[in-house]
């Protein structure tokens, strides 16, 4: 049982540079969701998917872009990393609400990211 | 927009002693359904107990229960017995289901310290 896999687990980058994360879900799930994890701030939503071929933005959204191609794939772009995108990124998935009763999020374990 | 609210950031109990996490949401929708989520230091996401608004009674998770006050708009975390374990962040999260597709909203956080 995978559930939700993200790719890679650390990274470090230097300003101006830019990277993919990758996020795999093998539960069927429609929605996949995005988030940064600052200290002191939560957990921020940046992009989130509701299915495959559509994305919309969350709280936090510039600097970053997103695909979905496939309903298990959620991608999350930094086109020319900025030090203020250091973060612990963190992918989600759910059920679409009236599919299963169950909807809470499942998470992916993190990944760390430094920005030089 | 949905919105959730932990005011406390930290918090400190006695081992075997109960603890409560308070967490208030602002939205104007009727249905929606409330989260509650734990970090361990480890840093993966523990979902933990779920309270739905149209819910009839508390939800209760073993050692979980959830203090729904619907008029009020708080759904406080409930551990009884606390464990060394339990020290951990919490996150209270929110998603609204009437309004189509909306995602998981997070609160900041509240850090639980428990004391031998």
């Amino acid at each position: 049982n995978a559930g939700v896999t993200q790719t890679p687990k650390f990274r470090v980058l230097k300003t101006g540079q830019s990277m993919t994360l990758l996020c795999a879900q093998d539960m069927n799930h429609e929605y996949m969701y995005w988030y940064r994890q600052d200290p002191g701030m939560g957990l921020r939503l940046i992009h989130y998917s509701v299915g495959e071929g559509t994305t919309a933005k969350g709280e936090v959204p510039d600097g970053y872009n997103v695909s979905r191609l496939k309903k298990q794939n959620f991608l999350l772009g930094l086109e020319s990393a900025a030090p203020s995108q250091t973060s612990v990124y963190f992918c989600a998935s759910s059920y679409r609400v009236g599919v299963s009763p169950n909807t809470e999020a499942f998470f992916g374990q993190g990944t760390r990211l430094t920005v030089v | 927009a949905q919105k959730i609210t932990q005011t406390q950031p930290g918090m400190f109990v006695q081992e075997k002693e109960a603890v409560t996490l308070d967490c208030t949401y602002d939205t104007s929708d009727p249905s929606y359904g409330l989260f509650w989520y734990k970090q361990p230091s480890s840093g993966e996401m523990i979902f933990l107990i779920y309270q739905g608004s149209y819910d009839q009674q508390n939800a209760t998770e073993g050692r979980y229960s959830l203090n729904f006050q619907k008029a009020r708009k708080s759904a406080n975390l409930v551990i009884s017995a606390s464990q060394l374990g339990d020290s951990a962040m919490y996150f209270c999260a929110m998603r609204v289901f009437n309004s189509g597709n909306t995602p998981l909203v997070f609160g900041k956080g509240t850090r639980l310290s428990v004391i031998a």
